[in-house]
């Protein structure tokens, strides 16, 4: 079974700049999140969905960042402008009832804002 | 709104030496609770859960992790650790009521010496 799929891997974009990152669920998973990891802290949620609806952006800086999930399946977050404090691990789970509600975890964008 | 506090950011120890990294939670309404492991650049993976039952959990690589309702607390335990388990471990807590959000520690990285 493929797991979560995110892209790019890595990204270096300079503080103003625009940058988006790609994700694709487990096949068949109704909820997706988007998590940020700053480095030396835990994960933080940004924005929930269940399948193409928000369930939870409450911690998403809206000023800046955006999401979408229109068809209920991949998604895509988006940083415009970009900070120099948005320097983080940027991951993507998803979790379906088969899963009895575990989360499973991309391997996540690293975004380096200079 | 329930929040996670692992004690210890670095825990060193020696190959074949017992390991115990704590994590206390802080909630109003019954939780779920869980540890995840993410290997050097790798993404985040389920070590194991506690959802009901039996409070004391056990994966399969040979931790364990007891509920401890009075104390607030979910303590992951190994009695003898390899030098493969070096990485870091985040305390994780869900509400019961609620598939999703995982509220996260800020996690402890565990370092086996030779």
């Amino acid at each position: 079974e493929a797991g979560v799929a995110q892209s790019p891997r890595y990204k270096i974009i300079e503080k103003r700049q625009s940058v988006a990152f790609w994700c694709n669920p487990i096949s068949g998973h109704a909820t997706l999140y988007w998590y940020q990891q700053i480095l030396g802290q835990g994960p933080k949620l940004l924005i929930q969905f269940q399948n193409n609806g928000v369930v939870d952006d409450s911690q998403l800086p809206k000023d800046r960042f955006s999401a979408e999930r229109l068809k209920g399946v991949d998604s895509t977050l988006k940083i415009q402008p970009a900070k120099l404090e948005d320097s983080a691990v940027y991951l993507c789970a998803s979790s379906g009832r088969e899963s009895g509600g575990e989360l499973f975890f991309g391997e996540g964008s690293r975004l380096t804002v200079l | 709104a329930q929040s996670v506090t692992q004690l210890d950011s670095q825990v060193p120890v020696f190959e074949e030496a017992p390991v115990e990294l704590r994590c206390n939670y802080s909630s109003s309404v019954s939780v779920y609770l869980f540890w995840y492991v993410q290997y050097p650049n790798q993404g985040l993976q389920l070590l194991l859960k506690y959802l009901s039952g039996s409070t004391l959990v056990e994966s399969i690589n040979g931790f364990e992790a007891e509920f401890n309702k009075s104390q607030t607390s979910f303590h992951l335990r190994k009695p003898s650790v390899h030098i493969s388990d070096t990485a870091e471990y985040f305390c994780a807590v869900q509400r019961s009521s609620n598939t999703g959000k995982l509220i996260f520690g800020q996690g402890t990285t565990l370092q086996v010496k030779p």
